[in-house]
């Protein structure tokens, strides 16, 4: 089965803290992705990576950046935390391709206080 | 703007019956790839099942299956026999030619004993 796994399930920080979001996957997929989930709002993208050192700006940035060093590992930053990036983030892989299954991970719960 | 539209935001229905969830969608390419993913009360997100908008014949897979209306720009999941398993969230997404997926807002679906 195809792992993604997040580091944290549940976060609590204080604003202007910095926070690192890391997510793994186990199946050497090309593409990751981090989403943002709001009730209402669906999921919103907020960086991909297509590739280790790639990263692509998805629709809602601000605030936020991410690394990915090596292939299996993409990291979310939140430079100075704000209380209105308190949400629930999850993390997403897939191999290359258009169409490909996305795996999701079981999702951070960010609380900034 | 490419769109996805999903009006129910939440629905009931008792198990063993068969429910429709709707999605419609808006865009003007011609060939893209079509979704529906499930998100448990334990939060990860699942593929259920995937359209790809060339082929006439609707995706099915066991008790789900789609109904894909190209001109109309729809594309609704029907759960038949729906089982207790199957309360969640159920997110519509279109993917377009730079890959890159639109959600709709979601469905809570519950299944009542």
């Amino acid at each position: 089965d195809v792992k993604v796994t997040q580091s944290s399930r549940y976060l609590v920080k204080r604003t202007g803290e910095k926070v690192f979001l890391e997510c793994v996957q186990d199946m050497d997929h090309e593409n990751m992705f981090w989403y943002r989930q709001d009730p209402g709002l669906g999921l919103r993208l907020i960086y991909f990576s297509y590739d280790v050192k790639m990263k692509e700006k998805g629709d809602i940035p601000e605030g936020y950046s991410v690394s990915r060093e090596k292939k299996e590992r993409f990291s979310l930053i939140l430079e100075s935390a704000s209380t209105n990036q308190t949400s629930m983030y999850l993390c997403a892989s897939s191999s290359a391709g258009r169409g490909n299954t996305i795996y999701f991970g079981e999702g951070s719960w960010l609380t900034v206080v | 703007a490419q769109t996805v539209t999903q009006s129910q935001p939440e629905m009931s229905v008792q198990e063993a019956e068969t429910v429709t969830l709707s999605c419609t969608y808006d865009t003007s390419e011609s060939n893209y790839y079509l979704f529906w993913y499930k998100q448990p009360p334990s939060r990860q997100m699942i593929l259920v099942i995937r359209q790809e908008a060339y082929k006439q014949q609707n995706a099915t897979e066991n008790r789900f299956s789609v109904n894909f209306q190209k001109a109309a720009k729809s594309f609704s999941l029907k759960i038949s026999d729906s089982q207790l398993g199957d309360t969640a969230m159920y997110f519509c997404a279109f993917m377009d030619s730079n890959y890159q997926l639109i959600w709709g807002a979601g469905t809570k679906l519950i299944i009542k004993p």
